[in-house]
């Protein structure tokens, strides 16, 4: 059983295409995130959802635009692709208050 | 701005020795502080984590220790295991905030 899943867990994509990436999680948790690691290896929060309502939304282009339909899933859409969108995104999981975050496996975006 | 700095990228110890890995930050208004575990292909995994009215907290072979003066908290592990291999990433959080700050990561090797 996987806690925080994703998909794909690979996408290689022309720039200005448009793509999601879905994440759910079966932990019963309500607070759910995406995170992003550029090639440093950082990793940074891009968004945050509680209850479906959006928490953090830190320095993101307006071409990406997290979804949540419930507080199981939350997907993220990313219009007009660019080279520099290239990197790692994990969806991640918490219950509400608590920093301790389950994270999925990652999908790895290529735009080429 | 680096908040969170992991200034070694990379660690090699033997096996049986005692590995540790240090993090410092910036930021006076993080209390809660936490040690992922992440190996290649997959998302970070919760080690351990503190909260800065303490000073240690150990759990099994893992102990973290926080000095708030001196803005640095380390991770130790011993006895190493070759299992440990991995990248660490340090990570901290400002109280009801949600949202974690990560460093850079060490990558560390355990020589068998």
């Amino acid at each position: 059983d996987t806690a925080v899943s994703q998909t794909p867990k690979y996408l290689v994509t022309q720039m200005g295409n448009d793509k999601s990436i879905k994440c759910e999680q079966n932990l019963g948790h309500d607070t759910m995130y995406w995170y992003k690691q550029d090639s440093k290896k950082f990793l940074k929060i891009m968004f945050s959802y509680n209850n479906k309502e959006l928490i953090i939304n830190e320095t993101v282009p307006n071409r990406f635009s997290p979804k949540s339909p419930d507080k199981a899933h939350l997907n993220l859409h990313i219009n007009s692709l660019e080279l520099g969108d290239s990197a790692v995104y994990f969806c991640a999981s918490s219950l509400q208050g608590s920093t301790e975050a389950f994270f999925g496996q990652g999908t790895r975006l290529t735009v080429v | 701005d680096q908040q969170v700095k992991q200034n070694s990228p990379s660690l090699s110890v033997q096996e049986g020795r005692i590995s540790i890995l240090n993090c410092d930050y910036t930021n006076s208004m993080f209390d809660y502080f936490l040690w992922y575990k992440k190996y290649p292909a997959e998302g970070p995994t919760f080690l351990i984590s503190i909260s800065s009215i303490k000073d240690k907290n150990e759990d099994g072979r893992f102990t973290v220790f926080l000095n708030k003066s001196a803005k640095h908290l380390s991770l130790h592990i011993v006895p190493s295991q070759p299992g440990d291999s991995a990248v660490y990433f340090c990570a901290a959080s400002a109280r009801y905030g949600n949202k974690l700050v990560f460093g850079a990561g060490t990558i560390l090797r355990v020589k068998s």
